[in-house]
């Protein structure tokens, strides 16, 4: 069975760093694209980007390039999402997903989420 | 970036009705369109790719037609448990883009 396991809910104050991981299994971890997808409260779901755990190949949505870190350590199944700086607007659910291929591919099995808040 | 539409952005149905939903892409996108469907707190399940294809154990009251720029998502039948926020995606070129979502409510 697929699965994608999300690290825990985080409470940090804005300036402050942080990294949320997505351990997958069921699967050849290597052989997939994991994509990160934001959904801040009340609101829909933004595609942020992708990485390619096999050679840690990034792919970054215009609207996240230069605000967040995507990563991947293929010897224990896990994908990262890191912030060097918090922000207020940062606070939302952050899914990874596993995305068949980059482009003209479906996002087929997704983490449960990782809820992020960032306040004073 | 390839923009997409969904209409409406929120409906009222009674069991048993069938609804349908639609989404348009600003470009054509042939049929790389995905359908999801979210429940509060909980992340998104994949119902329809390519368009028509049905995910594995997906309820076959689900389906999904179109291709080019013009796709709906059908409901045959509503029941109980499909009140949620329904999204299209398309994944024909990154970013991939998300429609702005169609929350299905109890009439």
């Amino acid at each position: 069975e697929v699965q994608l396991v999300q690290s825990g809910a985080e409470v940090k104050k804005p300036g402050e760093s942080l990294k949320i991981s997505c351990e997958g299994s069921g699967y050849i971890f290597t052989s997939f694209w994991i994509a990160w997808v934001r959904q801040m409260p009340g609101r829909g779901l933004e595609w942020m980007g992708i990485i390619y755990p096999d050679d840690s190949d990034v792919r970054y949505s215009p609207s996240f390039q230069g605000q967040v870190t995507m990563s991947a350590d293929k010897s224990i199944n896990t994908a990262y999402l890191q912030w060097s700086s918090l922000k207020a607007s940062d606070t939302a659910m952050y899914y990874c997903a596993r995305q068949r291929g980059l482009e003209m591919a479906t996002v087929d099995y997704w983490g449960q989420g990782t809820l992020v808040t960032v306040s004073s | 970036d390839i923009q997409m539409t969904q209409s409406p952005s929120s409906l009222s149905a009674s069991v048993g009705d069938r609804v349908t939903i639609t989404c348009r892409a600003s470009q054509s996108i042939s049929n790389y369109l995905s359908w999801y469907q979210q429940k509060p707190g909980i992340a998104p399940k994949l119902l329809i790719y390519a368009a028509s294809s049905l995910q594995s154990g997906v309820p076959s009251r689900f389906s999904g037609s179109g291709s080019g720029t013009d796709f709906t998502l059908t409901i045959s039948s509503l029941q109980p448990e499909d009140f949620a926020t329904f999204y299209c995606q398309q994944s024909y070129s990154i970013p991939l883009t998300f429609g702005g979502g169609t929350k299905v409510e109890i009439k």
